[in-house]
């Protein structure tokens, strides 16, 4: 079984709160990593790429631990527009290829005023 | 800017009818991908294409079939829908050979009744 496991939530949260999402993945082999987010009745679309060294995109920050196979996401001073569903994504490789992108289920963010 | 284009937005079936979903890319991406969306479930793979000519099973294949009809299009048939198949179809794309970001549809809302 492909697995990519976050905690569902729902996080509720007040306005510039800091507010931290883990996810954990299965296949030591994966590489690439990401975090998507999904608003309610709308596609998923990338947030951002996480990379080894970890990183940063305004109030986002990234980071990847192999060892443990763990990856987080931390939303600093958060806005009411940052409510949504934010999937990790991992890639499953086979065959010596990158393989397909495996999504957990989410993690829903509620931030109120 | 179009992107990833799926029709149709929305449908409601009778259980035992068919249908097709349409996706149609215009980013040169040589892989493509359907997945479905269920509540507490997330984003499962069901069929996916790696390249023009090609297409393989995903997560959760059964009750469906795919054609790879050109590299732009890929299209999802419903032979003999049931209620469990009631779900919240993507079509997404990415480039070949690399778990790079995809790009998502606008989803369709199927109901089997």
């Amino acid at each position: 079984r492909k697995e990519v496991e976050q905690d569902p939530g729902p996080f509720n949260v007040p306005e510039g709160a800091t507010v931290a999402f883990n996810c954990t993945y299965s296949n030591s082999a994966s590489q690439s990593f990401f975090w998507y987010r999904q608003d309610c009745r709308k596609e998923p679309k990338l947030l951002m790429s996480v990379y080894s060294s970890g990183n940063e995109d305004g109030r986002f920050t990234a980071q990847l631990n192999r060892a443990s196979q763990y990856i987080s996401l931390l939303i600093r001073d958060s806005k009411l527009s940052d409510s949504a569903t934010y999937l990790c994504v991992v890639n499953w490789p086979y065959g010596g290829s990158q393989g397909n992108l495996i999504f957990g289920k989410g993690t829903k963010l509620s931030v109120k005023p | 800017n179009a992107g990833v284009t799926q029709t149709p937005k929305f449908q409601v079936l009778k259980t035992g009818q068919s249908m097709t979903l349409q996706c149609a890319q215009d980013m040169n991406h040589n892989s493509m991908y359907w997945y479905r969306q269920d509540p507490g479930m997330g984003l499962r793979l069901i069929y996916y294409s790696a390249s023009e000519g090609t297409t393989d099973k995903g997560e959760v294949p059964n009750g469906y079939n795919v054609s790879r009809l050109n590299k732009r299009e890929f299209s999802l048939r419903l032979e003999s829908a049931a209620p469990s198949q009631t779900s919240v179809y993507f079509c997404a794309s990415s480039e070949s050979g690399k778990a790079t970001e995809a790009f998502f549809g606008q989803g369709t809302r199927l109901t089997v009744v």
